[in-house]
């Protein structure tokens, strides 16, 4: 069965240290990889996406995430940590053939001042 | 409109009541979702249109529940009977092609239901 891992639960970083959040998949042939991002009371908002070419991908606020093919993975990370990126991130994933988005279930990144 | 749109943002229902929820994509959206977030859970979903037509309503959860879409834009969500255990955030998305593709989606922000 297809589906998308985000292992954490929450996160939880100083401001100013870099941060990483994970996910992993299963879904078959390359599909396309996605985070969104939640803020609170907010809707869900596109970060960033990978299609095909380079692993590592740039998206908004600073964000960028990598491919790992051989991994599965398409973990989110950026260099320095903002208090304001405090949210709830979701990695999604579509099978090329298929309109459906798999989902994770969501991490909770929280950044300390 | 410039984003996706639903109403109401709000919803406090008694059990047993019928609910309508709306969703007023992005103009020009030909596929629009419906999904239900419940309290520290991920996206489930619920149904997918493409234009009027919903290819996949795999995602109800019962026969309370049903979803309707016209002129290829507004969609409106309907559960009827509600029970307690529907009382959830219910978001809406679009996109403009739909589909196997690349596209990101643009999401409401959201109608909470709580069902008493």
């Amino acid at each position: 069965a297809q589906s998308v891992a985000q292992p954490e639960d929450q996160v939880n970083v100083a401001e100013g240290n870099p941060l990483t959040v994970k996910c992993t998949y299963s879904v078959s042939g390359n599909p396309y990889l996605f985070w969104y991002v939640q803020y609170p009371n907010r809707g869900l908002q596109f970060l960033l996406k990978y299609i095909t070419g380079d692993n590592l991908v740039k998206g908004s606020y600073g964000f960028e995430a990598e491919f790992n093919k051989s991994q599965t993975s398409f973990h989110l990370k950026k260099p320095s940590a903002l208090v304001s990126d405090s949210a709830l991130y979701f990695c999604a994933v579509r099978d090329r053939s298929n309109y459906q988005l798999i989902w994770g279930a969501g991490t909770k990144l929280i950044i300390k001042p | 409109g410039a984003g996706v749109s639903q109403s109401p943002s709000n919803k406090v229902t008694e059990k047993g009541k019928d609910v309508e929820l709306r969703c007023d994509p992005i103009s020009g959206h030909t596929a629009l979702y419906w999904y239900r977030q419940s309290l520290g859970q991920g996206l489930e979903f619920l149904i997918y249109f493409q234009g009027n037509s919903a290819p996949d309503k795999s995602g109800l959860p019962s026969d309370r529940f049903s979803a309707e879409r016209t002129g290829g834009s507004v969609s409106t969500l309907t559960i009827q009977r509600t029970q307690q255990e529907d009382s959830a955030v219910y978001l809406c998305a679009s996109s403009l092609k739909g589909g196997g593709t690349n596209e990101k989606l643009f999401f409401g922000s959201g109608t909470q239901l709580s069902v008493l």
